[in-house]
């Protein structure tokens, strides 16, 4: 069973602060998803990155791949309260349907 | 356009009763179907996982079983809760290949008493 871990676990700051989240395992995988999870409702995907070094941004929110392809971080740039939620990441590999979850971090945004 | 539905919302059980969630999803053909658990404040907790009818992986050992009657539905059932199957149960689907994203139903939170 892989290991992926989140963090921080937890993590509130005010708005307009920049933040970084990370993604670690000890596997290598095939791609990695980021998905954010409000309250209440079901994750909704963020981002899909592929290839080892990856670079994806999505307006405030900046997504990179591990070269080595066993890690991720996802930087925000001015945080905003909208940004509020539980991040979670996912990787998967090739031939493999089962897809499991990090651990995830509560990221608070104070206004 | 796909969609899911997942129902109930929200179900109060008592220790010992029997459960059946049903998920079905709209739009696709064949599609892997994934149930999870979340426990209040936590991650994702991967339950089972189908790739076709009748195949059924299971990741958890636990009091809980899964069952894909139809291609497009999957039922989580149990015949005896225990006070720690409580929690938030999410139904998701995706197409095949490594790349392709979940898409969640909207949950249902299952408060055992």
């Amino acid at each position: 069973t892989q290991l992926l871990e989140q963090s921080p676990q937890f993590l509130s700051i005010q708005e307009g602060e920049n933040l970084t989240v990370y993604c670690n395992s000890s596997s290598v995988f095939s791609s990695l998803q980021w998905y954010r999870q409000e309250p209440g409702e079901g994750p909704v995907l963020l981002v899909t990155v592929v290839t080892g070094g990856e670079v994806k941004k999505l307006k405030r929110l900046t997504f990179q791949f591990g070269d080595a392809r066993k890690d991720s971080s996802l930087h925000i740039t001015a945080a905003q309260p909208g940004d509020t939620g539980l991040y979670l990441c996912a990787p998967s590999n090739f031939g493999n349907e089962k897809l499991t979850f990090g651990t995830g971090t509560r990221l608070t945004i104070i206004p | 356009s796909q969609t899911i539905h997942q129902w109930p919302a929200t179900l109060v059980q008592p220790v010992g009763s029997p459960l059946s969630l049903e998920c079905t999803v709209e739009g696709t053909s064949n599609p892997n179907l994934y149930w999870y658990r979340q426990a209040a404040g936590r991650g994702l907790q991967l339950l089972f996982y189908s790739v076709g009818i009748g195949q059924i992986s299971s990741e958890v050992p636990q009091n809980l079983s899964a069952s894909r009657p139809q291609d497009r539905q999957f039922i989580l059932s149990s015949k005896k809760l225990l006070l720690s199957d409580s929690g938030f149960y999410l139904c998701a689907w995706r197409t095949g290949g490594s790349h392709s994203p979940l898409h969640f139903g909207n949950g249902t939170r299952l408060t055992v008493t």
